[in-house]
């Protein structure tokens, strides 16, 4: 089953734009992941933060995270056409590193 | 990060057939493998998770005797997709963690098309 849902489900930029994602879950946490994935690719992990986390950057990204509206969001500042491709929001589910998905956001940067 | 070697990335098979997908840690040594399935512009749907030495643990819905996983090996994890019907066709990602940080590292997955 899936954690939550994202939105947009589609995303068209500019390159030199801001990207931004936003991912809502169902069930307490104890920390949210963000992935990225190529088309046909396996997934790469982006960021971690915490359930006592509320703000957590590295390089060109920037997540937050309200525990109140039990939601994230992922910037990505600058875009790169390179940049292109599916963002996913993950959260554990009772076991250790078992992740759920949410639903994901395609991104196309254009140059 | 840890690597995980996933083989083969793409496979073609008739009805009726099985296909075995394996997953394999290069660096490290996964005690547990997850198993996920991805159709189009879908988001990942966790199937099963692999237990070295142990049954695997699937999820509600996930059929056992159609999706047969081994962990027999601290290196190696299998999915066998039993009598393959085109419903089956998808693509099939594992991934495992390491140690307490939480974050999962994934194979390159594999496309499995049934004619």
């Amino acid at each position: 089953s899936q954690q939550g849902e994202e939105d947009p489900q589609a995303l068209s930029i500019q390159e030199g734009e801001n990207a931004t994602m936003n991912c809502s879950y169902k069930t307490s946490i104890n920390n949210l992941q963000w992935y990225r994935q190529n088309s046909g690719r396996g997934l790469v992990h982006l960021i971690l933060i915490r359930s006592n986390e509320r703000e957590k950057h590295s390089g060109r990204l920037r997540v937050t995270l309200d525990t109140s509206k039990k939601s994230s969001s992922l910037l990505i500042t600058a875009s790169r056409a390179a940049d292109t491709a599916s963002y996913f929001c993950a959260t554990e589910a009772g076991g250790y590193n078992k992740l759920i998905f949410g639903a994901g956001t395609r991104l196309a940067v254009h140059p | 990060g840890a690597v995980v070697s996933q083989h083969p990335s793409w496979v073609i098979c008739k009805s009726g057939t099985s296909v075995k997908i394996e997953c394999r840690s290069l660096d490290f040594q996964a005690t547990t493998m997850f198993w996920y399935r991805q159709f189009p512009k879908q988001s990942l749907m966790l199937m099963a998770t692999s237990n070295e030495g142990s049954k695997a643990t699937y999820e509600q819905g996930v059929e056992k005797d159609k999706f047969l996983i081994n962990h027999a090996s601290l290196t190696l994890s299998t999915l066998t997709v039993t009598s393959a019907h085109p419903e089956d066709s998808s693509f099939y990602i594992c991934g495992t963690g390491q140690g307490a940080t939480g974050e999962l590292f994934f194979g390159e997955g594999s496309r499995l098309t049934v004619l």
